[in-house]
């Protein structure tokens, strides 16, 4: 258990519905990134946020995914509209950020597993 | 741009046999390196980072080393064991205005007993 807590592990749904993950980092990390992992493949960078600012966001984000921080804390991610090229698993993993390389641990959760029907 | 490449899995080993798993990346700028583990049913967890050329980064055994001339960063250990059996990815990280994380495709490795 690294710390890092996401809900729910697992979400089935229709296509067409909207989806909402929470992500909760250790507690006194300041920057987050949300992933996305499909199988056989490395995990993908989708966004990232310093305390609650969104700082950036990959291309792979089309406008149907929103990431929000609201106080520097959890984090969540919508999907609208889910298609079934959204299922994947989709990490959350946090820092304490402060260095200027980027040579900080990543610490992820389990991760949330979407399936599209 | 910035990418990793590793090797393409699955390698399978028996016990005690030497590991070696090749990453090699592409970086614009000047990256921090990882190796990331991913044990059955868990999530990914840090194994080892380098920061800077000609680091060694080590861990449980298994060791890297920054090589910025060749742009390499292998995983290696002498003896495996069948606990080590796992997805490993190498990654990197570098300033791009944020620190996105990078990472390789994923090599599994299975051991044998």
């Amino acid at each position: 258990d690294t710390g890092v807590s996401q809900d729910p592990r697992h979400k089935i749904t229709k296509r067409g519905q909207n989806v909402t993950f929470r992500c909760d980092p250790i507690s006194e990390h300041n920057r987050l990134y949300w992933y996305r992992q499909t199988l056989g493949q490395g995990p993908e960078f989708l966004t990232y946020f310093q305390n609650e600012a969104q700082l950036e966001k990959s291309r792979l984000l089309s406008n149907r995914f929103s990431a929000e921080r609201p106080k520097g804390s959890f984090s969540t991610l919508e999907i609208q509209r889910t298609e079934q090229g959204d299922s994947a698993m989709y990490l959350c993993a946090s820092t304490l950020g402060g260095g200027s390389r980027g040579q900080e641990t990543q610490y992820f959760g389990p991760g949330t597993r979407l399936l599209v029907l | 741009g910035n990418s990793v490449t590793q090797m393409e899995g699955p390698v399978t080993l028996s016990e005690e046999a030497f590991l070696t798993i090749n990453c090699t990346y592409t970086a614009t700028g000047y990256p921090s390196l990882f190796w990331y583990v991913q044990y059955p049913g868990e999530g990914l967890q840090l194994l080892l980072k380098a920061t800077k050329a000609d680091d060694k980064g080590s861990n449980k055994g298994f060791e890297a080393t920054y090589r910025k001339e060749t742009t390499s960063f292998h995983l290696e250990k002498g003896s495996v064991q069948v606990s080590d059996s796992a997805v490993y990815f190498c990654a990197l990280s570098v300033n791009t205005g944020g620190f996105k994380t990078i990472f390789g495709a994923g090599t599994r490795l299975f051991v044998k007993a």
